[in-house]
């Protein structure tokens, strides 16, 4: 089955820096690749997605980039606030847009003001 | 509208006991998976439902755990003799045709 690595596991920057969090996957089939955020105490929330047809993407201050050869994926968020603090999670789908996700351990993201 | 729920939030139980976990997805949407997460960990997959196809157990851990689901309404996880490593948020999402799933806030599981 597909193995997704997260890195960092935590993440600690000041509030106006960038925040990049890296993942790689294993099974060259994943072809969709979302990044989820979770508050404390909530399920998780899509923030982004990429398709294995795009090699980035970008909503405002989250942009998401692919490398479908490196197997690696990776979140952008620029202009930090306190507001993004909170954990990260990447995931991949292999084959069916209906299959189960693959997630990564999780970055747990906090911003200092 | 509605986002999923699911319920307990929270449920506190002895070692031994049996526990059933509801869930109660987006209204339409055919397909509804279950996920643990432990704490301080990524989410594992344990089961997911599409329609009235069988569904994939390929993630339950043990023959404790059991999932229903009629039609493409409400699911519930039921955990048989509780162990203290059962200790877990439960999280529940579902999805129509797109790739999004959609979480519910998770029902927290303790094992004393």
């Amino acid at each position: 089955g597909e193995n997704v690595e997260q890195h960092p596991s935590t993440l600690s920057v000041q509030e106006g820096d960038s925040a990049v969090i890296k993942c790689t996957y294993s099974d060259s089939a994943s072809n969709y690749f979302p990044w989820y955020k979770q508050e404390l105490g909530k399920g998780p929330q899509l923030i982004i997605d990429i398709r294995s047809n795009v090699g980035e993407k970008k909503d405002q201050r989250i942009a998401v980039t692919l490398n479908k050869t490196a197997k690696h994926f990776s979140l952008h968020i620029t202009e930090t606030q306190p507001e993004d603090s909170a954990v990260y999670f990447c995931a991949a789908i292999r084959g069916s847009t209906l299959g189960r996700l693959y997630f990564g351990r999780g970055t747990q993201l906090t911003v200092w003001p | 509208g509605a986002g999923v729920s699911q319920s307990p939030s929270n449920k506190v139980t002895e070692k031994g006991k049996d526990v059933e976990l509801r869930c109660d997805p987006i209204s339409g949407h055919t397909a509804l998976y279950w996920y643990r997460q432990r704490l301080g960990q990524g989410l594992e997959f344990l089961i997911y439902f599409q329609g009235n196809s069988a569904p994939d157990k390929s993630g339950l851990p043990s023959d404790r755990f059991s999932a229903e689901r009629t039609g493409e309404s409400v699911s519930t996880l039921t955990i048989q003799r509780t162990q203290q490593e059962d200790s877990a948020v439960y999280l529940c999402a579902s999805t129509d045709r797109g790739n999004e799933q959609f979480f519910g806030p998770g029902t927290r599981l303790t094992v004393l």
